[in-house]
């Protein structure tokens, strides 16, 4: 079946503009988690989105950054005023909520969307 | 949370077994031990999980330390299609229980 999809698959903006990164989930997943990937770094969680329930955006970095899923499917991830420490790469994934199993589920990632701030 | 560490880097010849190992001496009696791995330039992928006993699937071998304080993924047959960054993550009320905690993972080279 399809799995996680991202667009676009590469970015360039310039310093100070905004840019908008999309997820789309494996239907049915009811969580969604946002991470990025830094230049030879490891991979940094963002945002983390559970059903109905208020997101979890204890890894943003600033105010510059946010997040929404719309009807529980789709994610917009926004990055407001980039700068070039933004650079990296934004990967999307998503799990299944496991009725009485909690920790087991796993997470299915997108290929990613590469920023590119010059 | 609790910790994982990992042998920053592994080699290993095309063909042959391979054992990485993890440490988590911190880790709670509800930590569920979890593997994923990153190939070059793509999403990190899901290889495989465990609590207590060992486990087995398609891609690889999970083996749990009767004390849990380590554990070792073995991959039986190691291809170069296996060369890729492993991390070893802990789900749980002691490990993270939404968003995966990625550490530096350890990097396997595979020569053919």
């Amino acid at each position: 079946g399809a799995g996680v999809s991202q667009s676009p698959s590469n970015k360039v903006t310039e310093k100070g503009k905004d840019v908008e990164l999309r997820c789309d989930p494996i239907s049915g997943h009811t969580a969604l988690y946002w991470y990025r990937q830094s230049l030879g770094q490891g991979l940094e969680f963002l945002i983390y989105f559970q059903g109905n329930s208020a997101p979890d955006k204890s890894g943003l970095p600033s105010d510059r950054f946010s997040a929404e899923r719309t009807g529980g499917s789709v994610s917009t991830l926004t990055i407001q005023r980039t700068q070039q420490e933004d650079s990296a790469v934004y990967l999307c994934a998503s799990s299944p909520r496991l009725a009485g199993v909690p920790y087991q589920e796993t997470q299915y990632f997108g290929p990613g969307t590469r920023l590119l701030v010059l | 949370d609790a910790k994982t560490t990992q042998p920053n880097s592994m080699e290993s010849n095309e063909e042959e077994p391979v054992h990485l190992p993890c440490n988590h001496s911190t880790i709670s009696g509800t930590d569920y031990i979890h593997w994923y791995r990153q190939l070059p330039s793509q999403g990190p992928e899901y290889v495989i999980h465990g609590l207590t006993s060992n486990v087995n699937n398609r891609m690889a071998s999970l083996a749990i330390a009767e004390d849990r304080k380590s554990s070792t993924l073995i991959l039986h047959r190691a291809t170069l299609r296996d060369a890729a960054v492993y991390y070893c993550i802990l789900r749980g009320q002691g490990g993270s229980q939404g968003n995966l905690i990625f550490g530096k993972g350890t990097k396997l080279s595979v020569k053919p």
